[in-house]
């Protein structure tokens, strides 16, 4: 079974640009959660995507936004780019939410200059 | 809201030697408890989770780990280390579906380092 892809891997924005981000989850999962990780702040969730809905979210600002495909597929986009978005961004898909395994992509490196 | 702390963020062990990774966290409602490690320029991978029953919970790997509710701990062991062990490892922490905000709060890691 194919695991998590993430396109591009790596991305250099200017700031002020948007950028959008592309999870495939694994064949069958119908949850994708996106996260931001940094060296200063971890790892933090962003939002979760189940059967099209936005099921969950976490405190990010409004510039953060993504959505769900009927194929599960899920896009991140982020408005406005600022220096403090550089990061990794991870996508992680599971059968139904966090309760179950969730496996991770290996992420979408995004450097904002 | 949940929170997680990770008391140790560098850890340097000896290879073969034991291994504790501390782990509490905080929360006003039930949770799943999980450790989750990553390799360098890897994603996550799921180590071993805590959803209900025996607080001894066994996972990949050789790893195990204790939930302990009194003392809101989630410690990670593993009786002997190997070259291959060496990553970062992150707890993390979800309130249960039941809540309706079964989101994933991870702690800040810890890096294990395996010395030959």
């Amino acid at each position: 079974k194919a695991g998590v892809t993430q396109t591009p891997r790596y991305l250099i924005k200017t700031r002020g640009q948007q950028v959008t981000l592309s999870c495939s989850p694994i064949s069958g999962h119908r949850s994708v959660s996106w996260y931001q990780q940094t060296p200063g702040q971890g790892l933090q969730f962003l939002f979760e995507y189940f059967s099209e809905t936005q099921r969950n979210k976490g405190n990010f600002p409004g510039r953060f936004s993504g959505r769900q495909f009927s194929n599960s597929r899920s896009e991140m986009n982020v408005s406005t780019l600022e220096l403090g978005d550089s990061a990794l961004y991870l996508c992680a898909s599971s059968v139904a939410g966090t309760a179950h395994e969730q496996y991770f992509g290996p992420g979408t490196r995004l450097t904002v200059t | 809201a949940q929170s997680v702390t990770q008391l140790d963020s560098q850890v340097p062990v000896f290879e073969e030697a034991p291994v504790e990774l501390r782990c509490n966290y905080s929360s006003s409602v039930s949770v799943y408890l999980f450790w989750y490690v990553q390799y360098p320029n890897q994603g996550l991978q799921l180590l071993l989770k805590y959803l209900s029953g025996s607080t001894l919970v066994k996972g990949i790997n050789g790893f195990e780990a204790e939930f302990n509710k009194s003392q809101t701990s989630f410690h990670l062991r593993k009786p002997s280390v190997h070259i291959s062990d060496t990553a970062e490892y992150f707890c993390a922490v979800s309130a249960t579906p039941s809540t309706g905000n079964e989101k994933l709060t991870f702690g800040t890691g810890t890096r294990l380092t395996i010395i030959p």
